[in-house]
């Protein structure tokens, strides 16, 4: 079965610091890879997306993301984070023809002065 | 993307009541998705909202406590039936707009049980 792995459950880094998300898949000899943001109180907001093609992704917000498939990873990153940024983000996988979403516990993100 | 809209946004509701929960998007989509997200969870898929028919489940949820309807291409809504304080959760739509495109979700429904 697919499954999807936040090893970080909280995360905190100072405010313009960079930021490195870690997500690791598994299934799928072609995964389907996002990254969602919720913030308090709000519904999941799609950063990014892999489908195919170049392994760096990017997104909104100044996020981008790298799918490497020798180590299984789709890793988020952002070079100078926000104290807008502080939320919990989910890394999810699908498969083609099948878009149902499998998603990571998710890694909440905390921003200090 | 499409514009997604859930309602009630909130409510706090009786033990062994219901509660119809809304999601209306502004344009056709293909697919349309119910997820739950128990308190500092992450999202849990309930079913997929086949329009016409009947929903599609995922394991552990069942036609009886979350009926779902989805009677055209731009809504559905989701019913948490006979509720106790564990259905206490946010409960997410989400669509999908066409072949090879990303889920984008609504804002969610944040129900409390009493």
């Amino acid at each position: 079965a697919q499954s999807v792995t936040q090893p970080d459950i909280h995360i905190t880094v100072s405010e313009g610091a960079s930021l490195e998300l870690r997500c690791n898949y598994s299934y799928g000899a072609t995964p389907y890879l996002f990254w969602y943001v919720q913030s308090p109180g709000q519904g999941l907001q799609l950063l990014l997306k892999y489908f195919s093609g170049d392994t760096l992704v990017q997104g909104i917000k100044g996020f981008e993301a790298e799918f490497k498939r020798s180590q299984s990873s789709f890793n988020l990153r952002k070079p100078s984070v926000h104290w807008s940024d502080a939320a919990e983000y989910f890394c999810a996988s699908s498969n083609f023809g099948n878009e149902k979403l499998t998603f990571g516990t998710g890694t909440r993100l905390t921003i200090i002065p | 993307s499409a514009v997604i809209s859930q309602k009630p946004s909130r409510d706090i509701c009786q033990r062994g009541t219901s509660l119809t929960i809304q999601c209306q998007v502004d344009s056709q989509v293909t697919m349309m998705f119910w997820y739950r997200q128990q308190p500092g969870q992450s999202l849990t898929l309930i079913a997929t909202a086949n329009q016409g028919s009947e929903a599609t489940y995922e394991s552990g949820f069942v036609i009886d406590k979350f009926p779902i309807s989805r009677p055209n291409l731009t809504f559905s809504t989701l019913t948490v039936s006979n509720m106790s304080p564990e259905d206490s959760s946010i409960y997410l739509c989400s669509v999908v707009q066409g072949p090879g495109q990303p889920q984008h979700f609504g804002d969610g429904t944040r129900l409390s049980i009493l």
